[in-house]
């Protein structure tokens, strides 16, 4: 398996613009998560999925924010409108089912909203 | 939720000498602690786990030690070597509250470590 696969690797964006980044999980992996990593508040957990469900989006900064996750091997993580305080490393991690296993980051998508 | 607190946020060691991160974390009912490192650019990756059964777990040239009742954890490297130089997160999951899967992460440790 290729690992986790995000696209893309890097966006910029004028403010006010709407956002989509994508994630392939790892196949056969149950959980899908969504990170945002910045220098100020490190990597924050905005919302995972469990066989493509949501359960828990308390992450999820502002209503700006959303995610899908369709079926199994993909799923989006769109802002709308974005605004400059978005700007961040966003990172799509899976897992296998348990509350111990390890979770697989992708490479992470390099967001800059201009 | 659970809080994860981490020290120190930087650290410079000589190669070859030892390094020692900390956490700590807030949730008794998390059972499941994770280190992970990131080296500049990359995406972070797993590097030892511990679970709340085991007290301490070594793989070469890494260990973790876990104290449940003082809620803390701890990654320890000896012998150090350059390529160990990168951002050390470590984090914890498991908790009460109902996201079990939720994994809270410290706010990482820069290491470097100086040839």
């Amino acid at each position: 398996d290729a690992g986790v696969i995000q696209s893309p690797r890097h966006e910029v964006t004028e403010m006010g613009q709407e956002v989509t980044l994508r994630c392939k999980p790892i196949s056969g992996h149950d959980y899908l998560f969504w990170y945002r990593q910045t220098m100020m508040r490190g990597l924050e957990l905005l919302i995972y999925f469990n066989n493509n469900v949501p359960i828990d989006d308390s992450g999820m900064p502002e209503d700006r924010f959303s995610a899908k996750m369709p079926n199994a091997s993909f799923s989006t993580l769109k802002i709308q409108p974005s605004e400059p305080r978005d700007s961040a490393v966003y990172f799509c991690a899976s897992s296998l089912w348990g509350e111990d296993t390890e979770a697989f980051f992708g490479q992470g998508t390099r967001l800059t909203v201009v | 939720g659970e809080n994860v607190e981490q020290h120190p946020s930087t650290l410079s060691v000589q190669e070859g000498d030892s390094a020692v991160i900390k956490c700590t974390y807030s949730d008794s009912a998390s059972n499941y602690f994770p280190w992970y490192k990131q080296e500049l650019g990359k995406r972070p990756q797993l590097i030892i786990d511990i679970r709340s059964n085991v007290g301490e777990k070594k793989d070469q040239r890494i260990a973790v030690t876990l104290n449940k009742t003082a809620k803390h954890f701890s990654l320890h490297i000896t012998e150090t070597q350059p390529e160990d130089s990168a951002v050390y997160f470590c984090a914890a999951s498991g908790g009460s509250g109902g996201s079990n899967y939720k994994l809270t992460f410290g706010k990482g440790t820069l290491l470097t470590v100086n040839p």
